[in-house]
């Protein structure tokens, strides 16, 4: 079945660094890609769509500029988080659409740990 | 806006016992329903899905029926596992594409032996 692969699944980060995190569809093409953040024992929040060749579309209250979601192709998806800081922590999922109408395929998400 | 309800956990039950676990939501239109699960440390995998009023979706003994009269979505299995521990989400799509889904905050459900 179609799977999304979501790289690194933890990653532990000092204050002030950026930290890419990589979502790729790896047997289908993805036209639109979706990042999600959950904080513990919370739901899923959506942070931004991105679709491949354009910029991502954030949801109200997220920073674009902190993160930085780049989708070059129909099988990868980039999110940067860009100067992170502590409050920065969580666990990052991404999410991938076919171009079939299926439902959405999710990575195994990022466990985000900032010092 | 759209929106998802859920019973709030932890839910504790023995192994065998049968599980209810309460959805509704609020949407605009005619919304797909969806259930996700995510088992500790994983990302989420679709459990079941109903696309219109009355369809019942159904997956590894778990089911859940379309009620738009009701605007719910329950959860229901007969015969909980050990291995259906984990943190369960009702969730909408307010498009037949399935974008953009909204979740509801979750249930984590403990089976014990």
């Amino acid at each position: 079945g179609a799977v999304v692969s979501q790289h690194p699944s933890r990653v532990i980060c000092k204050s002030g660094t950026s930290v890419k995190i990589e979502c790729r569809s790896l047997d289908f093409q993805a036209t639109t890609m979706f990042w999600y953040r959950q904080f513990p024992k919370q739901s899923l929040m959506l942070m931004a769509t991105s679709n491949e060749g354009s910029k991502a579309t954030y949801e109200q209250g997220v920073e674009k500029d902190k993160f930085l979601i780049n989708h070059a192709s129909l099988t990868l998806s980039t999110l940067t988080v860009t100067s992170a800081h502590p409050e920065d922590s969580s666990f990052y999922i991404c999410s991938a659409s076919r171009a079939d109408n299926s439902p959405l395929h999710f990575g195994n998400g990022t466990r985000l740990t900032v010092t | 806006g759209n929106s998802v309800t859920q019973m709030e956990g932890p839910v504790t039950l023995s192994e065998e016992a049968f599980l209810t676990i309460n959805c509704t939501y609020t949407a605009t239109g005619y919304p797909s329903l969806f259930w996700y699960v995510q088992y500790p440390g994983e990302g989420l995998q679709l459990l079941l899905k109903a696309t219109k009023a009355d369809d019942k979706g159904s997956n590894k003994g778990f089911e859940a029926t379309y009620r738009k009269e009701t605007t719910s979505f329950h959860l229901e299995k007969g015969s909980v596992q050990v291995s259906d521990s984990a943190v369960y989400f009702c969730a909408l799509s307010d498009r037949a594409s399935y974008d953009k889904v909204i979740f509801g905050p979750g249930t984590s459900l403990s089976v014990i032996p």
